[in-house]
């Protein structure tokens, strides 16, 4: 059964800094991974997906990476925001889809 | 491109009613994931349909259902609910396959008394 965790539950930042999220998942026979961050009583915005042939996906301030064979992912989020403050959860697709429980993310100002 | 939506947005029940939720997915997309969110357990994989089949299911019981139509459209029902079935519903659509993005829409917040 696959199980998906995240690393650090919260983070607490300046505005600026450079900052990296970790994902961890069990078994390594996923089609791909995905990230997403969550607002406060909202649904969830895809950030980046990436095949699990591929070993990074970059878009913006934000780079993400896989690890298969070790079972790992991180997202790297540049120069960090306020407007970055949300949780931010990792999901892994093999059989199902499987979520990890998210790190909370504050960017202070 | 209108994103994926479900209704209602909002849904107050009581302990044994049943209740039908609705998703509507992005045009073209074909596939439709139903997922259970909640502070306690997380984000919780429901049931995954593509073509109007069911193509996988997560560990709920039977109370909870689903089906896709000729459209795409999807519903969930929960049947005889229960006061542990308060959660954040949310749906997600995607092209299909088991390579393509994952898109959600902005949930319906289910509370049962």
């Amino acid at each position: 059964k696959q199980e998906v965790t995240q690393i650090p539950a919260a983070l607490s930042v300046p505005e600026g800094e450079n900052l990296v999220l970790n994902c961890s998942f069990t078994d390594s026979a996923i089609y791909n991974l995905q990230w997403f961050r969550q607002d406060p009583g909202k649904g969830l915005t895809s950030l980046l997906l990436i095949q699990s042939s591929q070993r990074e996906q970059t878009s913006g301030r934000l780079n993400a990476s896989l690890d298969k064979s070790s079972g790992r992912s991180t997202l790297y989020i540049a120069a960090s925001q306020p407007g970055d403050s949300a949780t931010y959860l990792c999901a892994v697709r093999g059989q199902n889809f499987v979520f990890g429980p998210g790190t909370r993310l504050s960017v202070l100002p | 491109k209108a994103g994926v939506t479900q209704t209602p947005r909002y849904l107050i029940k009581t302990r044994g009613q049943q209740v039908t939720l609705s998703c509507s997915p992005i045009s073209g997309h074909r596939s439709v994931s139903w997922y259970q969110q909640t502070p306690g357990q997380g984000l919780q994989f429901l049931f995954e349909y593509f073509s109007e089949t069911q193509r996988n299911k997560g560990n709920f019981p039977g109370r909870f259902s689903g089906r896709q139509f000729s459209n795409s459209r999807s519903e969930m029902n929960v049947s005889t609910l229960e006061l542990g079935d308060s959660a954040l519903y949310l749906c997600a659509s995607s092209l299909g396959g088991d390579q393509y993005e994952q898109y959600f829409g902005p949930g319906t917040r289910l509370t049962v008394t």
